[in-house]
């Protein structure tokens, strides 16, 4: 059963606190992806990678970095968490060609105090 | 203006309605269009994809797309309480394209 997993459900950080946020997928896919999803805004994209150690800006970069070593792994970090990044974060993959055939994680809800 | 519309509902049905989901757009260059049913606290999940103008079915879901009037829906026919989730319009320019451009949702209930 192809899936894309999160490290964690639900993750409880404070204020300046350095985050990872673990994704990893086992379809061969090319593309990933990390969204945050809030209530009346919507899916946003922060970052996303079309191969191994490459990686473009999404619609909300700031506060966030990425990293992909390995094709099946693509990380988010928040160097300093701050309240405002209290979010449901979403990672998803695609297959190059295959334009919004999106797989998604669950999903990890983050909570900054 | 947004570059697509999706009322946000929440919408409330009986069980057995047919239910129609809408979502407008501005880019004309969007071919791909796709509809996503997230369940309360998962990830969203591929319902339907089409391409360019026309209606796929697929059980009871149908998808409908109307490229002149930058308009598409998704029908459900004879809703059942399972369907109850968010769902998602989204789209994309090109199929090499990384982007996605999504609606925010409309939050659908099926009531028994």
């Amino acid at each position: 059963d192809v899936k894309v997993t999160q490290s964690s459900r639900y993750l409880v950080k404070r204020t300046g606190e350095k985050v990872f946020l673990e994704c990893v997928q086992d379809m061969d896919h090319e593309n990933m992806f990390w969204y945050r999803q809030d209530p009346g805004l919507g899916l946003r994209l922060i970052y996303f990678s079309y191969d191994v150690k490459m990686k473009e800006k999404g619609d909300i970069p700031e506060g966030y970095s990425v990293s992909r070593e390995k094709k099946e792994r693509f990380s988010l970090i928040l160097e300093s968490a701050s309240t405002n990044q209290t979010s449901m974060y979403l990672c998803a993959s695609s297959l190059f060609g295959l334009a919004g055939r999106f797989l998604f994680g669950p999903g990890t809800r983050l909570t900054v105090l | 203006q947004k570059e697509v519309e999706q009322d946000p509902g929440p919408l409330s049905v009986p069980e057995g309605a047919i239910v129609s989901l809408n979502c407008t757009y501005s880019n004309s260059a969007f071919q791909y269009f796709m509809w996503y049913r997230q369940y309360s606290r998962k990830g969203p999940e591929l319902l339907m994809y089409t391409y360019s103008s026309g209606n796929k079915e697929d059980g009871r879901f149908t998808a409908q797309v109307d490229k002149s009037s930058k308009y598409i829906s998704l029908f459900i026919r004879d809703s059942q309480p399972s369907d109850s989730a968010t769902y998602l319009c989204a789209m994309s320019a090109g199929a090499g394209s990384y982007q996605l451009t999504f609606g925010k949702g409309t939050k659908l209930s099926v009531i028994p």
